[in-house]
């Protein structure tokens, strides 16, 4: 048990269409980040969320876009979906955007785009 | 541009024997690194980390040494068990940013 939720778990999607990622942050986590993970390859960084507010941003172009809620939850949203697109999603919650050492990833979403 | 890369893509030991996992890093501002290792189906788990200060830091059978000079990064991880097979990666954090770049990841599989 992480604290960090995802869903979907999987997700199929087809090209050109678009997709929400959720994430449930650890209680009190104040900063998320989410990353890409294609097969056989380290997680991406695609941007950073800190007290609702981006906090920073990876080489992903604007079709990626996010948001934080109030309650820590936040969502991932690619729009026009591209076939290179199919990854592991992944969000990290932490308290502080300063320290990585309180980083907790969920399991992440399966994206395949067909 | 910054970037965090991996000596050996895969690793097979025999359980009991002590692990090395190498790892080479190009930013010399990154002040923070951590090592994260990867089970099938779950995300990064954190293992132990190490500040640009230090050279070496001990944990539960394992170690990450830190040589700056040469901007490397090891995790050494003590006999060897067959909960230890996964994916390991190497990771900095260079602030103010505070983005966690991540290496390409080695995978280790232990023979038992």
């Amino acid at each position: 048990e992480t604290g960090v939720t995802q869903s979907p778990t999987h997700l199929i999607k087809t090209r050109g269409q678009q997709v929400t990622l959720r994430c449930s942050s650890q209680s009190g986590h104040n900063t998320v980040s989410w990353y890409q993970q294609a097969l056989g390859q380290g997680p991406q960084f695609i941007f950073q969320y800190y007290r609702e507010e981006e906090n920073g941003r990876g080489n992903f172009p604007p079709r990626f876009s996010g948001l934080q809620f109030p309650n820590y939850s936040s969502e991932l949203n690619v729009n026009a979906l591209e076939l290179d697109d199919s990854a592991l999603y992944l969000c990290a919650s932490s308290l502080a955007s300063w320290n990585s050492y309180g980083y907790t990833f969920g399991s992440g979403t399966r994206l395949t785009v067909v | 541009g910054e970037s965090v890369g991996l000596h050996l893509p895969t690793l097979s030991v025999q359980e009991g024997d002590n692990s090395i996992i190498n790892c080479a890093y190009s930013n010399s501002a990154s002040d923070y690194f951590i090592w994260y290792k990867q089970e099938s189906g779950k995300g990064p788990q954190f293992i132990i980390d190490i500040r640009s200060n230090m050279d070496k830091r001990q944990g539960q059978r394992v170690t990450v040494l830190l040589n700056k000079t040469v901007k490397h990064l090891s995790l050494q991880i003590a006999a060897t068990q067959p909960g230890d097979s996964a994916v390991y990666f190497c990771a900095e954090n260079s602030l103010p940013h505070d983005k966690v770049i991540f290496g390409p990841g080695t995978s280790l599989s232990v023979i038992p």
